[in-house]
């Protein structure tokens, strides 16, 4: 079995700040790990992945997620948040189960930047 | 390249009506999956079927719900007799090479279902 939890529903940093958003993991076997944005009315775009190569993994739009198998975690960060980057962040992990590979999605955590 | 197509992009149905709708994958992508998202809550997976084949349906609702993917057309995510529980987001995804570690998902606009 698998799961995801991600801390704050909502998340809210100025513009220019450091973004963090969390993401803790379960899963019995190594998983492979996602985060995706969602912007308003829209599906859900791919930022980053991570397949047991490199434990930090760069996305688009500045983001990187570093896997920690220590601390089951595989937390999101931009350095300088931008007002384009508000929206809804998905951790989702994936792992094999009974011969597929099914994503677990976390609720979401929402990025509100102020200016 | 069209992404992944979902039609209506709105629907509203009453109580005990059916809701069809439909998703076309990318161009060449022959993986289709569908997920259910409800409000406050993450995307829950419902099915992934391949051309004319159902390959896991694990996450369906045992009743009313269906889902198809047919040689020719876009798939079709069926729900008969819809009830109030029934309203959701429901987004479509497709791949190039089906539930792999290495593939990755494109997601479409999705369906929004609300139920009178």
């Amino acid at each position: 079995a698998q799961s995801v939890t991600q801390l704050g529903s909502h998340v809210s940093v100025s513009e220019g700040a450091l973004v963090l958003l969390r993401c803790n993991y379960s899963s019995s076997v190594p998983p492979y790990l996602f985060w995706y944005v969602q912007y308003p009315n829209q599906g859900l775009q791919l930022l980053l992945k991570y397949t047991s190569a490199a434990t930090l993994v760069k996305g688009i739009n500045g983001f990187e997620a570093e896997f920690k198998k220590s601390e089951t975690s595989f937390h999101l960060t931009k350095p300088s948040a931008h007002m384009s980057d508000a929206a809804e962040y998905f951790c989702a992990v994936s792992a094999l189960s009974g011969g597929s590979y099914i994503p677990t999605f976390g609720r979401g955590t929402s990025l509100i930047v102020h200016p | 390249n069209a992404g992944v197509m979902q039609n209506p992009r709105h629907l509203v149905r009453r109580r005990g009506q059916e809701a069809r709708l439909r998703c076309s994958p990318m161009k060449g992508h022959s993986h289709v999956y569908w997920y259910r998202q409800l409000p406050e809550e993450g995307l829950k997976f419902m099915v992934y079927l391949q051309k004319e084949n159902i390959i896991d349906e694990s996450g369906m609702p045992k009743e009313r719900f269906s889902a198809e993917f047919p040689k020719e057309g876009p798939s079709i995510l069926r729900i008969q007799q819809v009830v109030r529980g029934d309203s959701a987001a429901y987004f479509c995804a497709s791949s190039l090479g089906g539930f792999i570690m290495e593939d990755t998902q494109y997601f479409g606009p999705g369906t929004r279902l609300t139920v009178l």
